[in-house]
């Protein structure tokens, strides 16, 4: 089947910690976003790639890194620098810039 | 003022209900529009997607587009029980990579 897999679904964090959501595709997308969901708020850009090896910082980008060293793979990891984490995660990822699908999110929670 | 405005809700109706779900915005830049559902704890799946002005049907399913008003609307016509999750506008201008989410609105259809 193809899609976007995201894991963990939940994830506890303690502060202070690092932790790396982890977002992988097979629809052979160029291009993959990451986007924070908080109540109220719709969802919030935080980095997307548009090829390996190069990435850019969207509308939230403090307190977090991204890679991109291969095409199916964003992984996304919020450092203790995000004084606000917890937060539904999604990974999204599209053909150019078009239709962007979306995988299942993680919950962080940090205690 | 957020670029994109959306009715959080809730709304609810009775199965078989004709169903409104608007959007406004402010970017005059904006051409492309589309509408998302999100069940609970699970990521947004695109449903429509439109381009500039006009309608859209697909189904149960009509997307609406007034550039002029800077207004956008879904209609669901015969509601069904499994309608019942968040609906998500979304938008972006010809080029750019960042989406515009506005905050859902959460529809329940009561059977």
């Amino acid at each position: 089947d193809g899609g976007i897999t995201q894991s963990p679904k939940y994830l506890f964090r303690k502060e202070g910690q690092n932790v790396t959501l982890s977002c992988e595709q097979n629809l052979n997308h160029d291009a993959m976003y990451w986007y924070r969901q908080d109540p109220g708020q719709g969802l919030r850009l935080i980095y997307y790639s548009q090829i390996v090896n190069d990435f850019q910082k969207g509308d939230i980008a403090e307190g977090y890194s991204v890679s991109r060293e291969k095409k199916e793979s964003f992984p996304l990891t919020v450092t203790s620098a995000q004084k606000n984490p917890t937060a539904f995660y999604l990974c999204a990822s599209s053909i150019g810039r078009v239709e962007q699908f979306f995988g299942p999110g993680t919950r962080l929670t940090v205690l | 003022q957020k670029e994109v405005e959306q009715d959080p809700g809730p709304l609810s109706v009775p199965e078989g209900a004709i169903v409104s779900l608007n959007c406004t915005y402010s970017n005059s830049a904006f051409q492309y529009f589309m509408w998302y559902r999100q069940y609970s704890r699970k990521g947004p799946e695109l449903l429509m997607y439109t381009y500039s002005s006009g309608n859209k049907e697909d189904g149960r399913f009509t997307a609406q587009v007034d550039k002029s008003s800077k207004y956008i609307s879904l209609f669901i016509r015969d509601s069904q029980p499994s309608d019942s999750a968040t609906y998500l506008c979304a938008m972006r201008e010809t080029g750019a990579n960042n989406l515009f989410f506005g905050t859902g609105t959460r529809l329940t259809v009561i059977p």
